[in-house]
C-alpha cells in the first residue's frame, strides 16, 4: 500500500464548516495528489505537490486548498464545504514502479456533507 | 473533457468466460498507460500497466492490447473469476510525476 494512512476514513459534516483531510506517507516520496471519486467521472485530481511547499492545481480545484509543509503530510482543505463536495477522496504518491513512475493510492476518505 | 474515455460502465461476465474493457485518447503525448483495479471500500491498486513501444502485455490472466494508431487499449481478463469482480480504471499519463487520467471506470461482475 505503499505507506499511505488517510485520516479520517470517515466524516460527515454540514454545509459550510471548513474540514481538513491528512494523507500522511512514510517513504519520502517528491510527488503526491489528491484525487475524489465520484459516481461517472472516475479518479479526478484536486491539487498535487512536486515538494515542500510546492502544490499545482488539478482538474477540479475549486473549493479546494492544500498544504505540504512536511515531505510526508499532503493536507486538504475545504474551506467551506458544500453538498457537491460530497465524495470519497483519495490520496496517491508517485513512486518508480520498473521504468516509469507510477501512482499508488491511500485507503480513502468518505466524506458526506449534508 | 474527459481525456480518456472507457467502456462498458458495466460489464457482467460469467465464470471461466473473457472480460474486455475498452479505453480510447487523443492526447499523442501521453505514453504510460496503467489499469487499476478497485474493490468497495478500498482505494484503487495498480493491475497492469503498459507503454506505447508494445502491443501487447500480459501478466497472468490479464493482458493489454495497445493499439497506437487507433488511440485505444483495451484490458482483457481471461478465465474471468467471482474475486475479478471489481471496478478497473484506465489511465493515462505522460512524464514523471506528471497528471494521470482516468478514466470513469467500469464495474465487473463475475457470476459464478
Amino acid at each position: 500500500d505503499a505507506g499511505i494512512t488517510q485520516s479520517p476514513r470517515h466524516k460527515v459534516t454540514e454545509t459550510g464548516t471548513p474540514v481538513t483531510l491528512r494523507c500522511h506517507q512514510t517513504e519520502n516520496h517528491r510527488y503526491m495528489y489528491w484525487y475524489r471519486q465520484d459516481p461517472g467521472h472516475g479518479l479526478r485530481l484536486i491539487h498535487y505537490s512536486y515538494g515542500v511547499k510546492d502544490t499545482d492545481k488539478g482538474e477540479v480545484s475549486d473549493g479546494y486548498s492544500v498544504s505540504r509543509s512536511k515531505t510526508e503530510d499532503f493536507l486538504l482543505t475545504l474551506e467551506s464545504a458544500t453538498s457537491s463536495q460530497t465524495s470519497v477522496y483519495f490520496c496517491a504518491i508517485s513512486e518508480l514502479a520498473g521504468v516509469r513512475d507510477t501512482q499508488y493510492f491511500g485507503p480513502g476518505t468518505r466524506l458526506t456533507v449534508l | 473533457q474527459q481525456q480518456v474515455k472507457q467502456s462498458p460502465q458495466s460489464l457482467i461476465v460469467q465464470k471461466g468466460g473473457i472480460s474486455i474493457i475498452n479505453c480510447a485518447y487523443e492526447n499523442t503525448a501521453f505514453d504510460y498507460f496503467p489499469w487499476y483495479q478497485q474493490f468497495p471500500g478500498k482505494g484503487p491498486a495498480l493491475l497492469i500497466a503498459i507503454r506505447p513501444d508494445v502491443s501487447e502485455k500480459k501478466e497472468g490472466r490479464f493482458t493489454i492490447s495497445f493499439n497506437k494508431s487507433a488511440k485505444q487499449f483495451s484490458l482483457h481478463i481471461m478465465d474471468s473469476q467471482p474475486g475479478d469482480s471489481a471496478t478497473y480504471f484506465c489511465a493515462a499519463s505522460t512524464g514523471t510525476g506528471n497528471q494521470f487520467y482516468f478514466g470513469t471506470g467500469t464495474s465487473l461482475t463475475v457470476i459464478p
